[in-house]
């Protein structure tokens, strides 16, 4: 297994361009998020979804936007960059079952907006 | 809104003594409490983590104590090592409905040799 994969693994974008972070887990969880971590600090969720076709808000959504068309794929869109979204971007997935609580964490995308 | 907060910021130990690190959570429908080491330019990986039915957990030289009355959990280091030195993040989670995790400030570890 591959676990999570994000891509790409850097990018610099100029503001006002748009872009799409890629995210593929190939361990057949349900639910997926997407984390920022600026510098120094913690992780705050982005988005999040339950299952295939179901995504929802989480702490910081502004300016982001995702969909979930499969269980394997969860990309992060970017519209509009603003040097606020300067940021690491974690994306991590954990399984359905009831039981089971740990979320997996991707490598991370580390993105400049300037 | 939900929040986690986490001390110390930032916290140096001698090799061999052991560290302790501190959270609260508001949300009183927290049931789940992670405890993820981050290293420089790496993601956060789980080191140990702890439901609300259990008060102790301990895994070789980590331990996690959870007071669920008071909304506080710790982690706990024993025995440090330099390999040790990294950020470590708390978090919390529901275990139903939105299985939102809400993840405190980090706290950065030096442990010194």
């Amino acid at each position: 297994n591959a676990g999570v994969t994000q891509t790409p693994k850097f990018r610099i974008l100029k503001i006002g361009q748009s872009m799409t972070l890629q995210c593929t887990q190939d361990m057949n969880h349900n639910y997926m998020y997407w984390y920022r971590q600026d510098p120094g600090m913690g992780l705050k969720l982005i988005y999040y979804s339950v299952g295939a076709g179901i995504t929802d808000k989480g702490e910081v959504p502004n300016g982001y936007n995702v969909s979930r068309s499969t269980t394997e794929d969860f990309p992060l869109r970017l519209e509009l960059a603003a040097p606020s979204q300067t940021s690491v971007y974690f994306c991590a997935s954990r399984e359905g079952h009831p039981s089971s609580y740990e979320q997996y964490f991707g490598p991370g995308t580390r993105l400049t907006v300037t | 809104g939900e929040n986690v907060e986490q001390h110390p910021s930032t916290l140096s130990v001698q090799e061999g003594d052991s560290a302790v690190i501190k959270c609260t959570y508001s949300d009183s429908a927290s049931n789940y409490f992670p405890w993820y080491k981050q290293e420089l330019g790496k993601r956060p990986q789980l080191i140990i983590d702890i439901r609300s039915n259990v008060g102790e957990k301990k895994d070789q030289r980590i331990a996690v104590t959870l007071n669920k009355t008071a909304k506080h959990f710790s982690l706990h280091i024993t025995e440090t090592q330099p390999e040790d030195s990294a950020v470590y993040f708390c978090a919390a989670a529901p275990t139903s409905g939105t299985y939102k995790y809400i993840f405190g400030t980090g706290t950065r570890l030096k442990v010194l040799a």
